[in-house]
């Protein structure tokens, strides 16, 4: 079955800080995939997404994700994090089975920021 | 910016109740999703809707759930009968292309609490 593995449940990282979160998938097609992110008292919204052409994705608020597809991730990434980055996030895939889209999440990272 | 809009924005039942949780997808939306996170789990999908019927359900959207379309703008979701084991929270999703090229728009979530 398709699966979405984030390896990191709980991070705490001080302001400044890099920051990187794994994200690997399961499926041997072609996928589109996602970064949500879930701030507290909100609802999911996007960060980044990767449909084609340049790995490398740049985001919204400093974040990008590289999609490795011979090992299968698409890790996220912020140079330098700040306090309002605490939140949740949640890797996504998209694949087409039969014309319909299928998302599947990860269980989510919640980070945490300290000041 | 257009949004999703959910309602009740938290609703508490006694067990073998039944609740409706409503969202107004975004108004040139063809797509409607119902996901659920239970608290510290992953967000999973329920089910996918698209012209007017269930184009994709998972394994929990079993005989108890149930959704409809009744006008051109609410998308519900029923529960017949709660169980404890629904107390989540219950986030819609739309989307302008079921995937193909776009994301998913989220709701800001009803979260249910089965007593």
């Amino acid at each position: 079955a398709q699966s979405v593995s984030q390896h990191n449940h709980h991070v705490i990282l001080s302001e400044a800080a890099s920051l990187e979160l794994g994200c690997n998938y399961s499926y041997g097609g072609t996928v589109n995939l996602f970064w949500y992110v879930q701030y507290p008292g909100q609802h999911l919204q996007l960060l980044l997404k990767y449909f084609s052409g340049d790995p490398l994705v740049k985001g919204i608020k400093g974040f990008e994700a590289e999609f490795i597809k011979s090992k299968f991730s698409f890790n996220l990434r912020k140079p330098s994090v700040q306090w309002s980055d605490t939140a949740e996030y949640f890797c996504a895939v998209n694949h087409t089975t039969s014309g319909t889209y299928k998302y599947i999440f990860g269980t989510g990272t919640r980070l945490k920021v300290l000041a | 910016e257009p949004e999703v809009t959910q309602t009740p924005s938290h609703q508490v039942t006694q067990m073998g109740q039944e609740v409706i949780l409503r969202c107004v997808p975004i108004s040139n939306h063809l797509y409607f999703y119902w996901y659920r996170q239970i608290l510290g789990q992953k967000v999973e999908f329920l089910v996918s809707f698209y012209n007017n019927e269930i184009s994709e359900k998972s394994e929990i959207f079993d005989d108890q759930f149930s959704v409809e379309r009744p006008d051109g703008s609410n998308f519900t979701l029923k529960i017949r009968s709660t169980k404890l084991e629904d107390s989540a929270m219950y986030f819609c999703a739309s989307s302008e292309d079921g995937g193909a090229t776009g994301e998913l728009f989220f709701g800001e979530g009803s979260r249910l609490t089965v007593l």
